[in-house]
């Protein structure tokens, strides 16, 4: 089966870091994502790994373990506009881009 | 800007009343899917369309249909709307054969079934 797993809410302050985890089991694995979805409106892509490591653009860096099957996405110098839901996406089987979507995280940065 | 554009935002139908939602996208991608998306859970892919290749997730219900009459349109059409339809849908494009083959979704439409 598929399976993703992200906590369900968190809360920051503003100016703090931030750190979202990701778990999966996907038949297959082609790559990673994370989206950032704020109330009402559609998912954004942040970023996407599908080697092991770290990639950094900006404020916002992810982390990818393909044999722990898991991931990160760490926020930091976090700001009142970074409140949303973080959708974290795997691409499974080859032949088709299809994305295996966790529920979200909601994270709620206060001043 | 080339994008992802869904029409119209909010949709208002009454229940049991075929509705259509529109996508189009200015990205000249090949790829473009349908997701659900209820509140607080995961999108949920309906189905897509590989150039003219229609795939259906084995899930979706018959109640759902999707036209792609060209590469830059794509439709969705609820042939009777219930109570339990009422959700987000979810346009979204990729290329496929890129890389990373990410994929990018329009700002969606709201359905209220009344």
């Amino acid at each position: 089966g598929q399976n993703i797993d992200q906590p369900t809410e968190m809360t920051a302050t503003e100016g703090a870091i931030v750190q979202i985890n990701c778990t999966y089991q996907t038949s297959g694995f082609n790559g990673l994502f994370w989206y950032q979805q704020h109330a009402g409106e559609a998912p954004t892509f942040l970023s996407y790994n599908v080697l092991d490591g770290l990639e950094e653009k900006g404020r916002f860096s992810s982390f990818l373990s393909r044999s722990k099957g898991y991931s990160y996405l760490l926020l930091k110098e976090l700001q009142m506009k970074d409140s949303a839901s973080y959708l974290c996406a795997v691409k499974g089987d080859t032949g088709f881009q299809k994305l295996v979507f966790g529920t979200g995280t909601r994270l709620l940065v206060s001043p | 800007d080339a994008m992802v554009i869904q029409n119209p935002r909010y949709q208002v139908t009454q229940f049991g009343k075929p509705v259509t939602l529109s996508c189009s996208q200015t990205l000249n991608h090949n790829v473009m899917y349908w997701y659900q998306q209820k509140s607080s859970q995961a999108p949920k892919l309906l189905f897509h369309y590989y150039d003219k290749d229609f795939n259906n997730e084995a899930d979706t219900p018959d109640n759902f249909q999707s036209r792609r009459p060209n590469t830059s349109f794509c439709f969705l059409d609820i042939r009777s709307p219930g109570l339990g339809d009422a959700a987000m849908y979810l346009c979204a494009t990729s290329r496929a054969g890129g890389n990373q083959e990410t994929q990018y979704f329009g700002p969606g439409t709201r359905l209220l079934v009344l």
